[in-house]
């Protein structure tokens, strides 16, 4: 079946060591994207990729940097995560912008330790 | 901010009752979804109404758009016990300079 998978499922890190999540899809949509999800509140969009394109939300902080290598991957990196960065990270998939549903993969936990 | 508010934040209903969830924005937008979210997990995509259409069906799902309002609804009739989630409207406002905006959600419990 197609879908938007995330590894790890859970991860732990420690205060300010760097840390990636992964996604990747076999929908071979044209858009991915990042959310930060907090307890019981919405997520927030940290960024999108639209191909190659990169964009960034206006505030996000510097702290979190994303990579696509190709239509399949993309990665959140953490450069030095703090306490407050425990969350619940969401990846995301569109065929493109607007109009369009979303199709979100189980998420990545993370605790900063 | 692009949203506004959902509400009611929480709401409690018996099995077989029919839920009603609100929400608001605050500009002009695209389309408006409706995502679903299990506890601790990813979400799952429901409906989405464009700016130019007033209601639209999904199964035992119903949602109205007011743009003269900048509302919608999201009425789940004939509830079940596997309905019990936290439900998200997301307004999507591309042409508009605004990104994907999620509201903060409506947390349903359905009692059996």
């Amino acid at each position: 079946d197609a879908m938007v998978i995330q590894n790890p499922r859970y991860q732990v890190t420690q205060f300010g060591k760097p840390v990636t999540l992964s996604c990747s899809q076999t929908l071979n949509h044209n858009v991915m994207y990042w959310y930060q999800q907090k307890s019981s509140q919405a997520p927030k969009l940290l960024f999108h990729y639209y191909d190659k394109d990169f964009n960034n939300e206006a505030d996000t902080p510097d702290n979190f940097q994303s990579r696509r290598p190709n239509t399949s991957f993309c990665f959140l990196d953490i450069r030095s995560p703090g306490l407050g960065d425990a969350a619940m990270y969401l990846c995301a998939t569109s065929i493109r912008l607007a109009i369009h549903e979303q199709y979100f993969g189980p998420g990545t936990r993370l605790t900063v330790t | 901010s692009q949203q506004g508010e959902e509400d009611p934040q929480a709401l409690s209903i018996q099995e077989g009752e029919n839920a009603t969830m609100n929400c608001s924005y605050k500009t002009s937008i695209n389309n408006l979804q409706w995502y679903r979210q299990n506890s601790g997990r990813g979400l799952v995509h429901l409906i989405l109404i464009r700016s130019n259409e007033r209601e639209k069906h999904s199964g035992r799902l119903r949602v109205t758009l007011d743009t003269s309002k900048k509302s919608s609804s999201l009425l789940i009739t004939a509830s079940r016990a596997a309905d019990t989630a936290s439900y998200f409207c997301a307004t999507d406002a591309y042409n508009y300079g605004q990104n994907f905006v999620f509201g903060p959600g409506t947390r349903l419990s359905v009692l059996p």
